[in-house]
């Protein structure tokens, strides 16, 4: 079944642009998703990309979908304190996979 | 107000007893979602649903079931053959257009 790898941690210093990286098995995903998780909160849907698209762009948001390797990144432009989160990458056919979530810490 | 909505936000259980966390979309989606969180983890599957009266089970549904009768409807049961229920419990619901989003999750707690 479909695998989602992600790295644990990334920190970054504020205003600098962060980084986060995702890679996937199962070629089959038809939306690539990205969401944001705080504290003790539900998770909330940052932005997605349809599968036949290469780059998807949202304010300070920035997706690129490599699908020869499988590999999903989300950039932050300009990272502020309130960016502090764990950031889940996922993939969808039928079922939602998700990866294990990256920390993100902002370093003043 | 469109949404999904999980009810209770804390629930506490005694240890043999059967609890139903609700999840309500009023968004007109036809897939619906349950995961289980554990501290510092990912999202595990437990059931998910593709349409009305119709259901499957994911990576993790030992212990749990489920219910779809209606669209806007999809109540997870934890029952007392799920040897650790202790966890936080999201609900998602998705769109053919792409979109997927959650509720703001039911923290189960066992004591």
């Amino acid at each position: 079944g479909e695998d989602v790898e992600q790295s644990l941690f990334l920190s970054v210093r504020e205003g600098d642009s962060s980084v986060i990286n995702c890679t996937y098995t199962d070629s089959s995903s038809t939306y690539l998703y990205w969401y944001k998780q705080e504290p003790g909160a539900g998770l909330q849907l940052l932005t997605y990309i349809f599968s036949n698209m290469d780059m998807k762009q949202d304010q300070r948001l920035t997706v690129l979908l490599n699908k020869k390797d499988k590999h999903l990144s989300l950039r932050i432009a300009d990272t502020q304190t309130g960016d502090s989160a764990i950031y889940f990458c996922a993939g969808r056919d039928d079922k939602i996979i998700f990866g294990k979530g990256t920390r993100l810490h902002i370093l003043p | 107000d469109g949404g999904i909505t999980q009810s209770p936000k804390y629930l506490f259980r005694k240890e043999g007893q059967n609890v139903t966390l609700s999840c309500e979309q009023n968004l007109n989606h036809d897939a619906m979602y349950w995961y289980r969180q554990d501290p510092g983890q990912g999202l595990r599957l437990i059931y998910y649903s593709q349409i009305v009266n119709d259901f499957q089970k994911g990576d993790i549904a030992e212990g749990y079931s489920v219910s779809r009768e209606k669209k806007e409807s999809f109540p997870l049961t934890v029952t007392s053959a799920q040897k650790n229920p202790t966890a936080f419990y999201l609900c998602a619901s998705a769109d053919t257009t792409g979109g997927a989003f959650f509720g703001q999750g039911t923290r189960l707690t066992v004591v």
